[in-house]
């Protein structure tokens, strides 16, 4: 399952709503999770299963979607929101990450 | 704490082999499955290989298939990855990451090290 995340990269203000997307090639239920990547740091599992955000992520992130098409959005965009996000399945093996969307300020 | 430490990385000559460990800390470690990531110069992400919390069955990536073993020791609390026939595009940093929930599912993965570099060159 191949999963394609657009926009590649995206700059936005501070306060800005963001909306990120991840399209998989065939169905991946709701087992889809994303994950917030600085450099220099390890990936932080940010929602899981779609739209469960994990403990102590900030609630201006939130996940919908279904089936093959997913949105990640940020409500008010933060300095610290500065990252790339990347949407994984594990709806079977091999499990693939997207190629990332670097959000800039 | 709940912690995951890679290490081994290092610079290696194509065809050469090498061993990544990672030391688990804080948790129950065989209670859960392990999997590891790599991430080559300016790429995304890259799962390569997985194991159950048993050690019963272990997956991976064609890209590595038949090169990389993936090995855990539960009375050490320690997950191995013994590289060979090491190549150029194997250079990535690699992380160790921790299946949230336990048991055998390779689903979310909720603890990262920090990752160790290998650098494939001549």
């Amino acid at each position: 399952i191949q999963l394609t995340q657009s926009p590649s990269s995206l700059s936005a203000s501070v306060g800005d709503r963001v909306n990120l997307t991840c399209q998989a090639s065939q169905g991946v239920r709701d087992n889809l999770n994303w994950y917030q990547h600085k450099p220099g740091k390890p990936p932080m599992l940010l929602i899981s299963d779609v739209t469960q955000l994990e403990a102590g992520a900030p609630a201006r992130f939130s996940g919908s979607g279904s089936v093959t098409f997913f949105t990640l959005t940020i409500s008010s965009l933060q300095p610290e929101d500065v990252a790339t996000y990347y949407c994984q399945h594990y709806e079977n093996l091999p499990l693939t990450f997207g190629g990332g969307t670097r959000v800039e300020i | 704490e709940v912690q995951l430490l890679e290490s081994g990385g290092g610079f290696v000559q194509p065809g050469g082999s090498l061993r990544l460990s990672c030391t688990a800390s804080g948790f129950t470690f065989r209670n859960y499955a392990m999997i590891w990531v790599r991430q080559a110069p300016g790429q995304g992400l890259e799962w390569i290989s997985g194991i159950r919390a048993s050690g019963g069955e272990t997956f991976y990536a064609d890209s590595v298939r038949g090169r990389f073993t993936i090995s855990r020791d539960n009375s050490k609390d320690t997950l191995d990855l013994q590289m060979e026939s090491l190549r150029a595009e194997d250079t990535a940093i690699y992380y160790c990451a921790r299946d949230q929930y336990g048991g055998d599912g390779l689903a979310r993965f909720d603890v990262w090290g920090r990752g160790t570099l290998v650098t494939v060159s001549s």
